[in-house]
């Protein structure tokens, strides 16, 4: 079966701190990969996503980037957080068209 | 391009009373439904899917959706909820063409079961 890993769980960070989030998917191949975020009290944000190793797109302008270095690995970065940076960071991974798998999410506060 | 408007934000109801969390859609493709749940500080889960074939689904927890194609809507409903329901709920579609790879998510409705 498939199974998707987010690490790490929560993380408080200082504003102008580099980020590192890593997602890793097992039990599947060539997944699309996403990341999300939700900001308090809203819902889902688009903000990456991939098809395939070294392809990203992104969704929105932001100081965030993505990295794809293999198959079922899906980095989320940023070299300077902002305060408006904290939130609920999710990665899923899909099937085209068919329904998405969620990661259990990462709480990123940024003081 | 498609869009999910979930007219709701929050819905509180009393435990075993029936509840409807409402979804419509707009799109210029033939489309897949979801419906997700997301307890706190988790992420989302599947509820629920139309593909195709009949257009009432059902999900092992007593959640039942319909799709009418004529309304573009997927209303969630069940007819006694838990106070295990609490959460939040987001309705979804995707382009079954294959034509994006981008699913289109509602803002989502936060179900509040009261005692």
């Amino acid at each position: 079966s498939q199974t998707i890993h987010q690490w790490p769980a929560t993380l408080v960070q200082p504003v102008g701190s580099p980020l590192s989030l890593e997602c890793t998917v097992e039990g599947t191949s060539n997944p699309n990969l996403y990341w999300y975020r939700q900001a308090a009290g809203r819902g889902l944000q688009l903000l990456f996503y991939s098809v395939g190793i070294g392809q990203i797109s992104s969704e929105v302008p932001q100081n965030l980037s993505a990295s794809r270095p293999q198959d079922r690995q899906f980095i989320l970065s940023s070299k300077k957080l902002l305060l408006s940076d904290s939130g609920f960071y999710l990665c899923a991974w899909t099937r085209q068209g068919n329904e998405q798998f969620f990661g259990p999410g990462t709480r990123l506060t940024v003081l | 391009a498609q869009s999910v408007t979930q007219l709701d934000s929050q819905v509180p109801v009393f435990e075993e009373a029936p509840v409807e969390l409402r979804c419509n859609y707009s799109s210029s493709v033939s489309v897949y439904l979801f419906w997700y749940v997301q307890y706190p500080n988790q992420g989302l889960q599947l509820l629920l899917k139309y593909l195709s074939g009949s257009t009432l689904v059902e999900s092992i927890n007593g959640f039942e959706a319909e799709f009418n194609k004529s309304q573009t809507s997927f209303h969630l409903r069940k007819p006694s909820v838990h106070i295990s329901d609490t959460a939040e709920y987001f309705c979804a579609v995707s382009d079954c063409g294959g034509g994006s790879y981008i699913p289109t998510f509602g803002r989502g409705t936060s179900l509040i079961v009261h005692p």
